[in-house]
């Protein structure tokens, strides 16, 4: 039981170019997040899934892309990186939305020169 | 506007002296405040959950209290190994996202 797996564990990118962060857990469970932290900040959601095939936008989503086709993976997807995206990525699953806490993964810091 | 504000930033303490870190929210309708704790590269680890004013919660040194406008986590006779971020979330009724506080850096001093 591996719980909340996120690679790669580090990443520089240049400006524009774009990547995917993977996320997989094996928990089972429904509810799948990605968060950002940056410094002086709290963790900000970015997206969110409620279940295979159903997505939506936290609260900072620009510049990201998800989709959800399977309950185990959610992968984020940087279209065009950017400076502003320099940060350390948290993946996060828990069985229900809200009620219940959350299992994060070990994080990918990203530095976009 | 929902918010989350944690105190102090960072807090040092020697070996055995107890000490507490506070969570302050306000949202409108509270439905469960979370405690992390994060180590250096690391992603948070749950510590607990607390869903009514007046819960408490026990692990080991550490204690989390709640009132209606505040959380506590109170950490007595701290070892070193409980350095680390910790970090409170909130989630409010009819919300659909945690809202996280900065956190407050412990250092246990041996």
């Amino acid at each position: 039981n591996a719980g909340v797996t996120q690679t790669p564990k580090f990443q520089v990118l240049k400006t524009g170019q774009s990547m995917t962060l993977q996320c997989a857990q094996d928990m089972n469970h429904e509810y799948m997040s990605w968060y950002r932290q940056d410094p002086g900040m709290g963790l900000r959601l970015i997206h969110y899934s409620v279940g295979a095939g159903i997505t939506d936008q936290g609260e900072v989503p620009n510049g990201y892309n998800v989709s959800r086709s399977t309950t185990e993976d959610f992968p984020l997807r940087l279209l065009s990186a950017a400076p502003s995206q320099t940060s350390v990525y948290f993946c996060a699953s828990s069985y229900s939305w809200g009620s219940t806490e959350a299992f994060f993964g070990q994080g990918t810091r990203l530095t976009v020169v | 506007e929902d918010q989350v504000t944690q105190s102090p930033e960072a807090l040092r303490l020697q070996e055995g002296e107890s000490s507490s870190l506070n969570c302050s929210y306000t949202v409108s309708g509270l439905r469960g405040l979370f405690w992390y704790r994060q180590d250096p590269g690391k992603g948070p680890e749950f510590l607990f959950t607390l869903y009514s004013a007046g819960e408490e919660k026990e692990k080991e040194r550490l204690k989390a209290t709640l009132t209606k406008k505040e959380s506590f986590l109170h950490i007595t006779a701290p070892k070193p190994e409980d350095s680390a971020t910790y970090l409170c979330a909130v989630w409010k009724e009819g919300g659909n996202q945690f809202y996280f506080g900065t956190g407050t850096s412990l250092t246990v001093i041996p």
